[in-house]
């Protein structure tokens, strides 16, 4: 699986989009960007995942370069409550058997929302 | 609710004692994955299983051992020879590969600390 790149932690203010990027540079055509977050002390959350195309869900936006070296994830209007470590991973074919199994969690963003 | 139950949230450990985690779920999962997580690092796999009766080593498998007997439970033994057993214990389960997005859902976790 591809190697991701993240900075080590990121503030924004409460109410206005949160913007994390990830570096994926070495992803090869199969491969999906899924993202994940981890509220302090709580198991890892699914957010939302892209192959290529643009993707919106009720939790967050993604957005993949035409490239796919990159993306970003949006949280359009943060609350307190997105303080956590967010986790952006790459990975072939999410359809395959036992593929989760290849999900490598780094160490992630840490976002703080601030008041 | 569907989801995933660990238990217990917090349990102390003398050295050389071994200790049973407890994981749960009621999501008619296949799929079920231990991993450990240490203070500010990711997510690293201890081991998985992709059916009843079957699993294999993860990453840092050497001093735990699980069982699969029923589909859904997936119980952890952190044995004596785990040298640095203190670690906070994630529990993680997907569905079958044909019906969608191969995404893990999370148990809360269990923090194991030695003493």
């Amino acid at each position: 699986d591809a190697k991701t790149t993240q900075p080590t932690s990121m503030d924004c203010a409460e109410g206005r989009a949160a913007n994390l990027p990830c570096n994926h540079s070495t992803i090869s055509g199969n491969e999906y960007v899924y993202w994940y977050r981890q509220i302090h002390s709580q198991g890892p959350q699914y957010i939302i995942h892209g192959l290529k195309n643009n993707e919106t869900n009720e939790m967050a936006s993604l957005i993949i370069t035409e490239d796919r070296k990159s993306s970003t994830l949006i949280l359009p209007h943060a609350t307190l409550r997105d303080t956590a470590v967010y986790y952006c991973i790459v990975r072939a074919n999410p359809y395959s058997s036992g593929s989760a199994r290849q999900l490598t969690f780094g160490s992630g963003t840490q976002l703080t929302v601030l008041p | 609710d569907g989801g995933i139950t660990q238990s217990p949230k917090y349990l102390f450990r003398k050295e050389g004692q071994n200790v049973t985690l407890s994981c749960e779920q009621n999501l008619n999962h296949d799929a079920m994955y231990w991993y450990r997580q240490d203070p500010g690092q990711g997510l690293r796999l201890i081991y998985y299983s992709q059916i009843v009766n079957d699993f294999q080593k993860g990453d840092i498998a050497e001093g735990y051992s699980v069982s699969r007997e029923k589909k859904e439970s997936f119980p952890l033994t952190v044995t004596s020879a785990q040298k640095n057993p203190t670690a906070f214990y994630l529990c993680a389960s997907s569905p079958p590969p044909n019906s969608g997005a191969n995404v893990l859902t999370f148990g809360a976790g269990s923090r194991l600390t030695v003493l």
